[in-house]
């Protein structure tokens, strides 16, 4: 079975750094994208970038580019979101989702999903 | 930047069919695919490929394309069905692969 567990929720404040995590098993964790989802409270889906664990290429949304970083480690099957400086307006729900295997661009998998929560 | 238009609602009574629209104008040369997100849980791939149902979804769901604009259908709609659905699609540019929907409030009145 298809599964990615999210790391837990996270409550920090403005300026600090975070790095959430995203763990996938049953399937071979290096043949498949993986991308991040935010979604800000009560609004819609947004595509921040996406990695392939087994070479760590990584794309990102020009919306994003520069604002996080996006990595992965293949020898524990989890991809990484980091922020070196939080701010209030990164308070959101994130999640990973695994790219399907295909040239298609969708989603077939998605975790649960990991609300972080900036604020002074 | 590429926008998906979704309305922001739609209400149907049980047994009734609902259709929801996204418009697009890259749609007629890039594929549409459709999520579910039910309240406080992740979104869940419904249609892909403008119209494929992946296994385990209910064939009540349904999708079409047509022009720049494609439609989810769910036919015979449950109380479960209460949920957002966003479409999501590519620019043709190749920029931004994962473009999503405004999103769609589907009410089961």
């Amino acid at each position: 079975e298809v599964q990615l567990v999210q790391s837990g929720a996270e409550v920090k404040k403005p300026g600090e750094s975070l790095k959430i995590s995203c763990k996938g098993s049953g399937y071979s964790f290096t043949s498949y994208w993986i991308g991040w989802v935010r979604q800000m409270p009560g609004k819609g889906l947004e595509w921040m970038g996406i990695i392939y664990p087994g070479d760590s290429d990584t794309r990102y949304s020009p919306s994003f580019q520069g604002q996080v970083t996006i990595s992965a480690d293949k020898s524990i099957s989890t991809a990484y979101l980091q922020w070196s400086s939080l701010k209030a307006s990164d308070t959101a729900m994130y999640y990973c989702a695994r790219h399907a295997v295909t040239t298609f661009n969708y989603f077939d998998y998605w975790g649960q999903g990991t609300l972080v929560t900036v604020s002074s | 930047s590429y926008e998906l238009t979704q309305p922001p609602s739609v209400s149907v009574s049980p047994g009734q069919t609902a259709r929801i629209t996204c418009s697009g104008d890259a749609l007629p040369k890039q594929y549409a695919y459709w999520y579910q997100q039910k309240p406080g849980q992740a979104p869940v791939l419904v249609i892909y490929k403008d119209s494929e149902r992946p296994s385990g979804i209910p064939e009540r769901f349904s999708g079409s394309s047509s022009g720049t604009t494609v439609t989810l259908t769910i036919s015979g709609v449950q109380a479960e069905d209460e949920a957002d659905y966003y479409c999501q699609s590519a620019d043709s540019s190749g920029t931004s692969p994962y473009v999503f929907g405004t999103g769609t409030k589907v009410t089961v009145l």
